[in-house]
Formats: structure tokens, C-alpha cells, sequence
């Protein structure tokens, strides 16, 4: 049984350029979040997709934008890349709650190291 | 405001010493659930237990045990003769209901936990 996987493993980017990440949820997940770590800090909610919609952003700029697809594989897009933008960006994928108070566990994948020169 | 706080920023042992991580937490809700990861130098973030703001068991799995108290908010993680793998950085995280989707993961800003031989 397949994990999270996310693609590339690391990317190294310039300035203004645009990035898109990619991920494939475990199976039998249907609901995917994306969130960014910086270097030595916590991981910060980007946002989350579910039914290929997005159902909850964190405090990121418009910049950061994504997709879900069918299959349920979902797309991080950054765009106008910043110095600042440089981190481990960390795909995780869970079942989506019904309306209980039942949470499932996030699995997370093994993440992109982006770096922004 | 939601809000996790992890104060030990490292911590450092020698193997079979017991250690304990604290975990302070910040919520307006009366449903919420609590999470510990582990994220090992490869980076993937490891789901450790979770455990829901209804439930104040403290929990054991094996050299792992967790002790909830919601009378000071803290969720705190102690491992028992520590082990050279269990060398990591350790987050604590919350989520609070959204209803019909996961919610986000609101991570503390984790402890680096050195086990010397």
C-alpha cells in the first residue's frame, strides 16, 4: 500500500520564476493539504483540497494556489518565487470528515525541499 | 487564537534516560484533537497518536507514553529508556472541527531530541 508521494524531491529555482509541486495521496484518501516548513520551524498550513475544491486556506498570499484532480493527486503552483519562499513544502493526505466528531490522521509525504536563489 | 507551544527547543540525553516533551496548547473550542509527529532527519513527518479533547487517558505504546490534562492544557510526550533512533525533532500540533473536512494542523515549532550512546 503506496504512501504519500510527492515529486521532485528537491528543486532549485531563481527569483520570479514559477514552481509547481506535485503529490499523490495514500490510498483511499480523498482529502489533500499542503503545508510549507521552514527551516526549523513547524510546518504552516497552506491550505487543503477535497472534491477538487478548495476547502481552507492558511494565511498565504494568492501566490500559492493548487488543484486536486480526479484521481484525487493534487498540484502546489507558486508563482513570482521569493528569496523567502525557500523551504520544505510537505503534502499530506487524510479521509475526510464526516460531520462527527471523528478526525482522521494526516499522513504526510516525504516533502519537496525548494530553494529559491 | 489557536496556538501550540513547544518551549524546549533541544533537548539532549543519554540513551536509556527517560525524557519528557512538553506541549502547551491554546483554544477557543470545546472539540478539538491533538497530535504528535515525529520528523527524523529524512524529513517525512511521522504520525506518532492522537487524541481527542473528550478523551484525558494518558496513553502508553510501548516506551511511549502521552499525558493529557486539560486543566492546564498540556499534551505532553515521554519516552522511556530512550534509544540512539529515537533521535528526531518532535512536533506537537492541534486541530480544531471544521465539519465536513480535516482540518488544518496547527504544529508547534518543535523539540530536537539528541540521544547520545
Amino acid at each position: 500500500d503506496a504512501g504519500v508521494t510527492q515529486s521532485p524531491t528537491h528543486l532549485i529555482k531563481t527569483r520570479g520564476q514559477q514552481v509547481t509541486l506535485r503529490c499523490s495521496p495514500k490510498s483511499g484518501h480523498d482529502t489533500v493539504s499542503w503545508y510549507q516548513q521552514a527551516l526549523g520551524q513547524g510546518p504552516q498550513f497552506i491550505f487543503q483540497y477535497y472534491e477538487e475544491e478548495e476547502r481552507q486556506r492558511g494565511n498565504f498570499p494568492d501566490r500559492f494556489s493548487g488543484h486536486q484532480f480526479p484521481n484525487y493527486s493534487s498540484e502546489l503552483n507558486v508563482n513570482a518565487l521569493l528569496l523567502g519562499d525557500s523551504a520544505l513544502y510537505l503534502c499530506a493526505s487524510s479521509l475526510a470528515l464526516g460531520y462527527d466528531t471523528t478526525a482522521y490522521e494526516q499522513y504526510f509525504g516525504p516533502g519537496t525541499r525548494l530553494t529559491v536563489t | 487564537a489557536q496556538k501550540v507551544t513547544q518551549a524546549q527547543t533541544e533537548i539532549s540525553v543519554v540513551e536509556k534516560e527517560d525524557v519528557t516533551l512538553d506541549c502547551v496548547y491554546e483554544t477557543r473550542d470545546t472539540t478539538y484533537y491533538l497530535f504528535w509527529y515525529k520528523q527524523p532527519p529524512s524529513g517525512e513527518l511521522v504520525f506518532l497518536i492522537r487524541r481527542n479533547s473528550f478523551d484525558e487517558q494518558n496513553e502508553i505504546s510501548g516506551r511511549y507514553s502521552w499525558n493529557f490534562q486539560k486543566s492546564t492544557s498540556s499534551f505532553n510526550f515521554t519516552i522511556t529508556a530512550s534509544q540512539v533512533v529515537d533521535s528526531a525533532v518532535y512536533f506537537c500540533a492541534l486541530s480544531e472541527f471544521y465539519g465536513g473536512a480535516t482540518n488544518k494542523l496547527i504544529f508547534g515549532t518543535g523539540t530536537l531530541l539528541a540521544v547520545q550512546p
